[in-house]
């Protein structure tokens, strides 16, 4: 139980494009979801929290505008990069807090996404 | 303002040679503190929640305990399988359920 995916895992794109990314719940349905970036050899910095049906609230530097995130079910939140730049390549990663659990959060594998 | 240190960084073990990974942590109002896996490449695995001082849980090989300003994550006559990076992360009584995560201590257990 408790599993959650991604997709795509992997994608390379061209500078000044789109990228949507999927979160899945697979087997629960989640109230929240939280999404994360990860740099190489560094640790997991939340960009933004994801309730289905409102609207997300991102942390302080995380620009709205150009991380849009949507929510629309209790088991499929995404996230799109708007223009997307060099800088924004990373490991983005989801996680999930199941409306039945206690407080643990189950990840997803993580997309890396390359901005060429 | 919640902070999560782990140490030590890095730790290169002999298979079979136990030790503890730390994670020291300055929180408004602990609701809970969660250690994970991540190996290369994906998405972090859960291992352990605690959520009081005194708390002690166990799953193979690992066994985290908590007091109230930190947690020790034990491994017990490890295996090269349980090289990996392990995150500790805790969550404030505030009113949303995110996680504020130490930067880490990658494992690596040589057989």
């Amino acid at each position: 139980g408790a599993v959650v995916s991604q997709h795509p895992s992997r994608v390379i794109c061209k500078s000044g494009t789109s990228v949507k990314i999927e979160c899945r719940s697979l087997d629960f349905q989640a109230t929240t979801m939280f999404w994360y970036r990860q740099f190489p050899k560094q640790s997991l910095m939340l960009m933004a929290t994801s309730n289905e049906g409102s609207k997300a609230t991102y942390e302080q530097g995380v620009e709205k505008d150009k991380f849009l995130i949507n929510h629309a079910s209790l088991t499929l939140s995404t996230l799109t990069v708007t223009s997307a730049h060099p800088e924004d390549s990373s490991f983005y990663i989801c996680s999930a807090n199941p409306l039945a659990g206690e407080y643990e959060q189950f990840f997803g594998p993580g997309t890396r996404l390359t901005v060429l | 303002e919640d902070q999560v240190t782990q140490s030590p960084e890095a730790l290169r073990l002999q298979e079979g040679e136990s030790s503890s990974l730390n994670c020291s942590y300055t929180v408004s109002g602990l609701r809970g503190l969660f250690w994970y896996r991540q190996d290369p490449g994906k998405g972090p695995e859960f291992l352990f929640t605690l959520y009081s001082a005194g708390e002690e849980k166990e799953k193979e090989r690992l066994k985290a305990t908590l007091t109230k300003k930190e947690s020790f994550l034990h491994i017990t006559a490890p295996k090269p399988e349980d090289s990996a990076t392990y995150l500790c992360a805790v969550q404030d009584g505030g009113a949303t359920n995110k996680l504020i995560f130490g930067t880490g201590t990658l494992l690596a257990v040589q057989p």
